[in-house]
């Protein structure tokens, strides 16, 4: 079956403490990407990857890193979570270079105390 | 840069109701513009999408049409379900990302 797993899907941390949130796709896709949605916000994008070894900021990349050694895997990096990083997060992968048609993973509650 | 807005919710309705969901966007040129739904405790999926002026998209008997001059792209079905009962997020696809609306919560009664 075709998916985007995220793990994990509930988090609770302290500031501070760096975490990773995972994310794995099994389309051979070269395009992921990583959002966050917030309420009255929608979802805004953190960063992207358009291959492997490359990737770039989207809207809203501060206090996040992301890495892409292979193609299937692209883990979102939080090294110093603070509060105002409580969120729901979102990981995508496309078929398509320019993101379009997106699949989405079940998303990653976290919540920074 | 490029924004999108969509009515506010919730929408609550009854079963059969007609549902109009507004959505409007800003953007450079003709992006492609997309209707996602996310049903509760699932990530989003794609319902439909249009990429060029006056196309309609179509799923699940959901419409939506590509509106150059008024730069709109409303969703609506003629006769809800119960199982419509979602969150639905307009967006539309800029340079390497997609841009969502706020999304509209929708619910449906029996």
């Amino acid at each position: 079956e075709a998916q985007v797993t995220q793990n994990p899907r509930y988090l609770i941390t302290v500031t501070g403490k760096k975490l990773t949130v995972t994310c794995s796709q099994n389309m051979n896709h070269e395009y992921m990407s990583w959002y966050r949605q917030d309420p009255g916000l929608g979802l805004r994008q953190i960063y992207y990857s358009m291959n492997v070894e490359v990737t770039d900021k989207g809207d809203v990349p501060e206090g996040y890193k992301v890495s892409r050694k292979e193609k299937r895997n692209f883990p979102l990096i939080l090294e110093s979570p603070s509060p105002n990083q409580t969120s729901l997060y979102f990981c995508a992968s496309s078929p398509f270079r320019d993101g379009t048609e997106a699949f989405f993973g079940q998303g990653t509650r976290l919540t920074v105390v | 840069g490029d924004s999108v807005t969509q009515m506010e919710g919730p929408v609550t309705l009854s079963e059969e109701a007609f549902l109009t969901i507004n959505c409007t966007y800003t953007a450079t040129g003709y992006p492609s513009l997309f209707w996602y739904v996310q049903y509760p405790g699932e990530g989003l999926q794609l319902l439909l999408k249009a990429t060029k002026a006056d196309d309609k998209g179509s799923n699940k008997g959901f419409e939506a049409t590509y509106r150059k001059e008024t730069t709109s792209f409303h969703l609506e079905k003629g006769s809800v379900q119960v199982s419509d009962s979602a969150v639905y997020f307009c967006a539309l696809l800029g340079d390497y990302k997609l841009s969502f609306g706020a999304g509209t919560t929708v619910t449906v009664r029996a």
